[in-house]
């Protein structure tokens, strides 16, 4: 099994509708991490969290939030989707500084 | 100023050949430096990390870090078809150790 999973991989939705990602982990580390990738733009941090109590805004953090649930559970959700928000999202979790990635989920705003 | 840059490519290489990739930070309390190999449609990979000045080799890979002129680079001998993705550079912060930030990324094509 995969030591990080993403639900769902892929997701086609409305402007307006609201949608949670989910992440989770099997590595046991306390650090988890939400980036989204655009072409051109690399990866950009939405939202990170060193432990179940924490949880920090990342440099693009408008119009998203997050819950972490447990240690291996790290949620992201879009209030209200909007057609900028189309992207993929990864979650990584760290220990250190090596950041691991799960297969990413591929959000589709119309 | 981007935080972390790199050359966003294409950048083609011949097999066999050396592919050299680069990338430059601001922030100069950084300590750890990192790349990643993003194939695509898939998620990033890392393949070497580095702390101190100088030279890191693991097989094909070697990173240079020189926290002088603030630059990274990651050297790919004997290229393969199979090196062709795209590569990020990944910096950590001086506020905050466990907060990277990441380049764009830079296009390496290996041509048979």
């Amino acid at each position: 099994d995969a030591d990080v999973t993403q639900t769902p991989r892929n997701r086609i939705t409305k402007t307006g509708k609201r949608i949670m990602l989910e992440c989770s982990q099997t590595k046991g580390h306390d650090r988890m991490y939400w980036y989204r990738q655009d072409p051109g733009l690399g990866l950009r941090l939405i939202y990170y969290s060193f432990d179940v109590k924490d949880i920090n805004k990342g440099e693009i953090s408008d119009g998203y939030s997050v819950s972490r649930q447990a240690q291996a559970k790290f949620s992201l959700s879009l209030e209200s989707a909007i057609p900028n928000q189309t992207a993929l999202y990864f979650c990584a979790t760290s220990s250190g500084d090596t950041q691991y990635f799960g297969p990413g989920t591929r959000l589709t705003v119309l | 100023q981007k935080e972390v840059e790199q050359n966003s490519g294409p950048l083609s290489v011949p097999e066999g050949a050396i592919a050299s990739l680069n990338c430059t930070y601001s922030d100069r309390g950084s300590q750890s430096f990192f790349w990643y190999r993003q194939y695509s449609g898939k998620s990033p990979e890392l393949i070497m990390f580095i702390y101190s000045n100088g030279d890191k080799e693991d097989g094909r890979f070697t990173a240079q870090l020189n926290k002088a002129s603030q630059y990274v680079s990651l050297l790919i001998r004997d290229s393969q078809p199979s090196d062709s993705a795209t590569y990020l550079c990944a910096v950590n912060t001086h506020s905050s150790a466990s907060k990277i930030i990441f380049g764009s990324g830079t296009r390496l094509s290996i041509r048979p």
